[in-house]
């Protein structure tokens, strides 16, 4: 089955570095790759689409320079966290869908946990 | 993975008219949530209720949550075009952060 993969898989940066997380469909390539972040028993918010090469779209309210994104090919997906502050830390999940005609089903990374101290 | 159940599959109504998905699982949740996938977009998070309320509502949407069954329903009143899309219900356990996703249902309004 398709697989996607995420690194790292946590991470506990100090308060105004920058963090990156990749993000890789394994056995599939993918045009289009989801970003999310889910706080501690909430759900998942769509944060912005990764669209391979070119811009990513972004959910209303997300900071784009903030969570730079970058799909440089078609199993490459990172998500950069710019100058991280604590309320930055949660849980970092990004998804794919195979390119593949008709194919909607999404697989998910299993996820970046983000501690800023 | 997917380990809960939805039901239907699929439904296919008359714009104006009421849509129930169901979604069923199998172990004691913190909380469950509802999710809408559009064509070729990412998940949109709807509802979210936890386990230890029953009833739910935002603006055309009413989500149930019945814990002694197990189930939950997404109700869509005055179904509009606009909501043909793909409903997922996911639980979300108490001892972690992963989501339990259901297989969906794909709902088409007819205009």
């Amino acid at each position: 089955g398709a697989v996607v993969s995420q690194h790292p898989s946590w991470v506990i940066c100090k308060s105004g570095t920058s963090v990156k997380i990749e993000c890789r469909s394994l056995d599939f390539q993918a045009t289009t790759m989801f970003w999310y972040r889910q706080f501690p028993k909430q759900s998942l918010m769509l944060m912005a689409t990764s669209n391979e090469g070119s811009k990513a779209t972004y959910e209303q309210g997300v900071e784009k320079d903030k969570f730079l994104i970058n799909h440089a090919s078609l199993t490459l997906s990172t998500l950069t966290v710019t100058s991280a502050h604590p309320e930055d830390s949660s849980f970092y999940i990004c998804s794919a869908s195979p390119n593949i005609a008709g194919e909607e089903t999404q697989y998910f990374g299993p996820g970046t946990r983000l501690l800023v101290l | 993975s997917q380990q809960g159940e939805e039901d239907p599959q699929a439904l296919s109504i008359q714009e104006g008219e009421n849509a129930t998905m169901n979604c069923s699982y199998k172990t004691s949740i913190n909380n469950l949530q509802w999710y809408r996938q559009n064509s070729g977009r990412g998940l949109v998070h709807l509802i979210l209720i936890r386990s230890n309320e029953r009833e739910k509502h935002s603006g055309r949407l009413r989500v149930t949550l019945d814990t002694s069954k197990k189930s939950s329903s997404l109700l869509i009143t005055a179904s509009r075009a606009a909501d043909t899309a793909s409903y997922f219900c996911a639980t979300l356990m108490d001892s972690n952060y992963q989501l339990i996703w259901g297989a969906g249902t794909k709902l088409i309004i007819k205009p």
